[in-house]
């Protein structure tokens, strides 16, 4: 069974780089039929996909356009794990973080199963 | 960018009666070469991520009791719960995976 463990910091200050990590147990990172991806959730912009990163004979990354300048999702092959950096945060980045799983086969993406817990991370002074 | 519109935002079902969601996509997400919806609905719960009921806009994931399922194709989908039980109360989410960026609905709440 697949478990996603998210950890990070709960208050990022405007400006600041806003970290959170996702440890995966029961998977791997690297697997070439699996991509992971980072979700977030608000009340103003409900439900929306950031990005992922997969292996496939190399480390590939999609971004949502609206976050390509500031965000960075890197795989840590060496911890089973995968992290988001997203830079310059401003208040309307508060939101729930979700890491999630995308299986991929047949070079088919698919549906997100499972998700992490959330990390709610709000951007305040 | 696909949007995803569900309707109603919510809706009150009494315990043992129907409960029907509408999702509509701006653009076909039908895989016409395997013929296959690229479309999924959760279930989130107060405090919890969401949940993974249905992909391929009709086929349920395992541990889903069968009293939900799932209809549609292209740009019209429904999820439908039979005969509603008090721990169905929940936000349901369709999504399709048919292009990045993945999209969602805005979510449909349903209650007692």
């Amino acid at each position: 069974q697949v478990q996603l463990q998210q950890s990070g910091p709960e208050l990022v200050k405007p400006s600041q780089t806003l970290s959170l990590t996702c440890a995966i147990s029961g998977d791997s990172v690297s697997s070439d039929s699996v991509a992971w991806n980072w979700i977030r959730q608000s009340p103003s912009r409900g439900l929306e996909w950031l990005g992922r990163t997969y292996y496939r004979s190399k480390w590939h990354y999609d971004y949502a356009v609206s976050m390509r300048s500031r965000l960075t999702i890197t795989p840590v092959p060496s911890k089973n794990q995968v992290s988001l950096k997203l830079n310059s945060v401003i208040p309307e980045d508060t939101a729930v973080y979700f890491c999630v799983r995308e299986p991929l086969a047949d070079g088919i993406f698919k549906w997100f199963d499972p998700w992490g817990q959330g990390s709610l991370v709000t951007v305040s002074s | 960018d696909i949007v995803m519109t569900q309707s109603p935002d919510s809706l009150a079902v009494s315990l043992g009666e129907r409960a029907t969601i509408s999702c509509k996509s701006s653009q076909s997400v039908l895989w016409r070469s395997d013929n296959k919806n690229f479309l999924a609905w959760y279930q989130q719960k107060p405090g919890q991520p969401p949940k993974l009921l249905f992909y391929w806009a009709s086929t349920r994931e395992s541990g889903v009791p069968d009293r939900f399922s799932g209809s549609g194709s292209e740009t019209d989908f429904s999820l439908t719960i039979t005969s509603l039980q008090a721990e169905d109360v929940a936000i349901y989410y369709c999504q399709q995976y048919y292009r990045t960026p993945y999209t969602f609905g805005q979510g449909t709440k349903v209650e007692i």
